[in-house]
C-alpha cells in the first residue's frame, strides 16, 4: 500500500472551510483514499473514499487531483465536533488483505 | 443495528499477568480485525481474520500476542505477562468481506490497556 504524507496539525476557525490536504505521490491505479477521524477516546470512524472523481456525502467531499498524487479532505462547515485527529489512506482493496495501515495523521483543532 | 462492540473499555493489569480482550463484530460481518494504538501513535495493525481462512497474523508484535475468532463472530486478543510497552488503545474493527466490493471498517470503540 501506497504511503502518505499529511501535516501533523491545523487550526480551523468555527463554522469555516476545513481543508485537511494530504500526498500519496506513490498511489498505484488501483488505490483508493480512504478518509477515517479518531475524535478523543473514541474508534476511528469511516468519512469517506474515492478512487478517481471527486466525491460528496454528509460528512464531507473529497477533492482528488487529476494525476492522484494528492488529495483534499473539506468539511464545509467546520464545528467543535470536527476536532479529531484525520487519517489518509491508500489502499488496494483485496479479498485478502484488507487491513488499512494508518500514519499519524492530522489533529484538526477547530476554535471557537 | 447494533456497531462493533469491545470489552473491557478499560484494562488495568500488573506485569506478567495475562488479559483477554473481547470485540463482537457487527452481525453478519466476516471480516474482523485488530489494531493497536499507542499515545501519540497511528494505528497498528496487529492481525485480521476472514472468514474460515487462516488468519493474518503478520502484525503481531511477538509471540505473547495471539488471537482466537471462535465460530466465525467473536474475537478474543490475548496477550500473555504483559509488559509495559503493551499499553495501549486496542482496536477491533469489523467489514463485510464481501469479495468485490469496497470494502469500509467499521470499529468499536477499544479497549484501554495500562499494565503497571
Amino acid at each position: 500500500d501506497a504511503k502518505t504524507t499529511q501535516p501533523p496539525s491545523m487550526d480551523c476557525a468555527e463554522g469555516r472551510a476545513a481543508n485537511l490536504p494530504c500526498n500519496h505521490s506513490t498511489i498505484s491505479g488501483n488505490e483508493y483514499v480512504y478518509w477515517y477521524r479518531q475524535i478523543h477516546s473514541q474508534g476511528p470512524q469511516y468519512i469517506i473514499h474515492g478512487l478517481k472523481n471527486n466525491e460528496t456525502n454528509e460528512m464531507a467531499s473529497l477533492i482528488i487531483t487529476e494525476d492522484r498524487k494528492s488529495s483534499t479532505l473539506i468539511l464545509p462547515h467546520a464545528t467543535l465536533r470536527d476536532t479529531a485527529v484525520y487519517y489518509c489512506i491508500v489502499r488496494v482493496w483485496w479479498a485478502g488483505a484488507n487491513n488499512l495501515f494508518f500514519g499519524t495523521g492530522t489533529r484538526l483543532t477547530v476554535i471557537p | 443495528g447494533a456497531g462493533v462492540s469491545q470489552s473491557p473499555s478499560n484494562k488495568v493489569t500488573e506485569k506478567g499477568k495475562d488479559v483477554e480482550l473481547r470485540c463482537d463484530p457487527i452481525s453478519g460481518h466476516t471480516a474482523l480485525y485488530w489494531y493497536r494504538q499507542s499515545l501519540g501513535q497511528g494505528l497498528e495493525f496487529l492481525i485480521y481474520f476472514q472468514g474460515n481462512s487462516a488468519p493474518d497474523k503478520s502484525g503481531l508484535p511477538s509471540d505473547r500476542f495471539s488471537a482466537e475468532r471462535t465460530g466465525g463472530s467473536v474475537s478474543t486478543l490475548t496477550i500473555q505477562r504483559t509488559q509495559q510497552e503493551d499499553s495501549a488503545v486496542y482496536l477491533c474493527a469489523s467489514s463485510s468481506g464481501l469479495a468485490g466490493v469496497q470494502e469500509t471498517q467499521y470499529f468499536g470503540p477499544g479497549t484501554r490497556l495500562l499494565v503497571l
